[in-house]
């Protein structure tokens, strides 16, 4: 079945250190890959997204995330985590190969920044 | 563009009433989508529709919820009668892809407390 999986749960980083949100998937095939934010009591916004191309894909608020096949991983980074950048990290695929248009959203990672 | 409106942001009601959840999808947008998100389960998706027509309900929980969309531009999440296991945040969300995988436009959400 598909699957995407967030390793962690909850990561507490301090402010100006580098960050890095794990997302791994299992499909047959490489899905879509998305990853979307949410801030305490807003909806889910998106941040990036990879169909194809370029493994490395910047997104907004200074994120990039890499996609690598071999590790079945999608991984968000920021060099330097700004106290603003506290919520709750979603990634989510959507299975090419299905012809249902669903997203499959991970569990999420929640964020703290330390000033 | 307004994006994704939900009404109300806040429900509070007592078990056993019926509860309505209102989404407008964003403008020229053909998918629409119902989540929930609750701390032990996560976000769950409940049903989609593609031009008004639900493809996929295996997530509605049980026979007391059902969703209607009768026109491009308004849907709404029934449950009848709501019970206290019901209480989560509902998301709708909408997307302008023909396939469904674009990004997923998200409404801020309607939090349910059902006593």
């Amino acid at each position: 079945a598909q699957s995407v999986t967030q390793p962690d749960i909850h990561i507490t980083v301090s402010e100006g250190a580098s960050l890095e949100l794990r997302c791994n998937y299992s499909y047959g095939a490489t899905p879509y890959l998305f990853w979307y934010v949410q801030s305490p009591g807003q909806g889910l916004q998106l941040l990036l997204k990879y169909f194809s191309g370029d493994t490395l894909v910047q997104g907004i608020k200074g994120f990039e995330a890499e996609f690598k096949r071999s590790q079945s991983s999608f991984n968000l980074r920021k060099p330097s985590v700004h106290w603003s950048d506290a919520a709750e990290y979603f990634c989510a695929a959507f299975d090419r190969g299905s012809t249902l248009g669903r997203l499959y959203f991970g569990r999420g990672t929640q964020l703290t920044v330390w000033p | 563009d307004a994006g994704v409106i939900q009404s109300p942001r806040h429900e509070v009601t007592e078990m056993g009433q019926e509860v309505t959840l209102r989404c407008k999808p964003i403008s020229g947008h053909d998918y629409l989508f119902w989540y929930r998100q609750t701390m032990m389960r996560g976000l769950e998706l409940l049903i989609y529709f593609n031009n008004n027509v639900p493809i996929d309900d295996s997530g509605m929980p049980e026979d007391r919820f059902s969703a209607k969309m009768p026109n491009a531009s308004f849907s709404t999440l029934k449950i009848q009668p709501s019970e206290p296991r019901d209480s989560a945040v509902y998301f709708c969300a909408s997307s302008g892809s023909g396939t469904g995988f674009d990004e997923q436009f998200f409404g801020p959400g309607t939090r349910l407390t059902v006593l």
